[in-house]
């Protein structure tokens, strides 16, 4: 079975660009949830998507939105871009969010440069 | 408020020595606790999970880890440091029942293997 997938793998923008991720879940998984890490925050956590519907979100401003599709893929979408924007972004998938012992499945992240 | 801390963001052992890696977490409810790896530009891997049910916990490559309810801890250990364990460490804490697949990380833990 096919892991998570994210395209692009790297990115290059510059200040003001907006930029979008895609994340192609293992198949069968419905539920996507996003996080930023950086050399200085760590892991953050910036939404959580399950059928469709953002079901839980971080505290990021609200530049940064995602959504899903009807075929469980996702994507995010951070506008105005800031240098501090600059991270790795990872997503993860699951079967399902709030089921007892889930696992979440990491793929390997895209890496966004901001210039 | 849930929380994880970490403790030491850098450990260095030698090949064939103990490793352990801490793990303090802070949680109104239950919690779910995970330990993951990253390697070098690579997303995070699972390595074991707490689900309340044996307070030890075993996960893959030998690493195991035991819940501590009284010290709010779940410290990670192998008893023998292989080269192929050098990589960050992150311990996460999880509310599957209010906050979905929403995964609170520590901060880090790099560990280093000398031969």
């Amino acid at each position: 079975k096919a892991g998570v997938t994210q395209t692009p793998r790297y990115l290059i923008k510059t200040r003001g660009q907006q930029v979008t991720l895609s994340c192609s879940p293992i198949s069968g998984h419905r539920s996507v949830s996003w996080y930023q890490q950086t050399p200085g925050q760590g892991l953050q956590f910036l939404f959580e998507y399950f059928s469709e519907t953002q079901r839980n979100k971080g505290n990021f401003p609200g530049r940064f939105s995602g959504r899903q599709f009807s075929n469980s893929r996702s994507e995010m979408n951070v506008s105005t871009l800031e240098l501090g924007d600059s991270a790795l972004y990872l997503c993860a998938s699951s079967l399902a969010p709030g089921l007892d012992v889930e696992e979440q499945y990491f793929g390997p992240g895209t890496r966004l440069t901001v210039t | 408020a849930q929380s994880v801390t970490q403790l030491g963001s850098h450990v260095s052992v030698s090949e064939g020595a103990l490793v352990l890696l801490r793990c303090n977490y802070s949680s109104s409810v239950p919690p779910y606790l995970f330990w993951y790896v990253q390697y070098p530009n690579q997303g995070l891997q699972l390595l074991l999970k707490y689900t309340s049910a044996a307070t030890l916990v075993k996960g893959i490559n030998g690493f195991e880890a035991e819940f501590k309810k009284s010290e709010t801890s779940f410290h990670l250990t192998k008893p023998s440091a292989h080269m192929s364990d050098a990589a960050e460490y992150f311990c996460a804490v999880s509310d599957l029942y209010n906050q979905g697949g929403k995964l609170i990380f520590g901060q880090g833990t790099e560990l280093s293997v000398k031969p």
